[in-house]
């Protein structure tokens, strides 16, 4: 199984709602990432865990709290978020995060904020 | 710091002809590098990468890449496309040392395949 998962594939919200939005592997990966992807741009990193604990925040504001409850799974909480934050959001996961480990991807998230 | 050029952002190719997508990188240390595809509505795939050993990859879908280390160039080729081909594609590097997972990525390159 070479598969991450997200869930959902569309998420619609107001800048008052708090939603999650949720990334699942089944690889025995040990590193996990979360990419924000505007139209026509490159994935852009926002967080990093490595064996369940956060190694890197790309100086990402706080309305988007990431969370890692255990070795699958992958959670990124979202609170206020602004019309600006509309994006595709994608999770990635490698068997560590090292040096020439390939990450693999999940289809994203595509996120509305209104 | 590491930077990755892509320099066409789009390339328009008929169906069955040869296609080159040119990738330059800067870095003052060694690297890894790779080639992402992104079909529309979808996530990232990975095309091929270089680690280290023959500078001739080949990857899924007919595709290969040469690096040279002399011009810091990590170029993709195919050579004939096919219609399902159209995507963007992108181009990535990670130092050796990194421990943190860390792709830098170009800015990507559309390729559009015609009939």
């Amino acid at each position: 199984d070479t598969e991450v998962t997200q869930t959902p594939k569309h998420l619609v919200m107001g800048m008052t709602n708090k939603k999650s939005l949720k990334c699942e592997q089944h690889m025995g990966h040990r590193a996990m990432y979360w990419y924000k992807q505007k139209a026509k741009k490159p994935p852009e990193l926002m967080f990093v865990y490595s064996y369940e604990k956060l190694s890197i925040n790309e100086s990402v504001p706080s309305r988007f709290s990431p969370e890692c409850p255990n070795s699958s799974l992958l959670n990124l909480h979202l609170h206020a978020l602004q019309p600006e934050d509309s994006a595709l959001y994608l999770c990635a996961s490698s068997q560590v995060a090292l040096g020439g480990n390939e990450q693999f991807f999940g289809p994203g998230t595509r996120l509305t904020v209104l | 710091a590491q930077s990755v050029t892509q320099l066409d952002s789009q390339v328009p190719v008929f169906e069955e002809a040869p296609v080159e997508l040119r990738c330059n990188y800067s870095s003052s240390v060694s690297v890894y590098l790779f080639w992402y595809v992104q079909y529309p509505n979808q996530g990232l795939q990975l095309l091929l990468k270089y680690l280290s050993g023959s500078t001739l990859v080949k990857g899924i879908n007919g595709f290969e890449a040469e690096f040279n280390k002399s011009q810091t160039s990590f170029h993709l080729r195919k050579p004939s496309v096919h219609i399902s081909d159209t995507a963007e594609y992108f181009c990535a590097v990670r130092t050796l040392s990194s421990n943190t997972g860390k792709l830098i990525f170009g800015q990507g390159t559309t390729l559009q395949v015609k009939p």
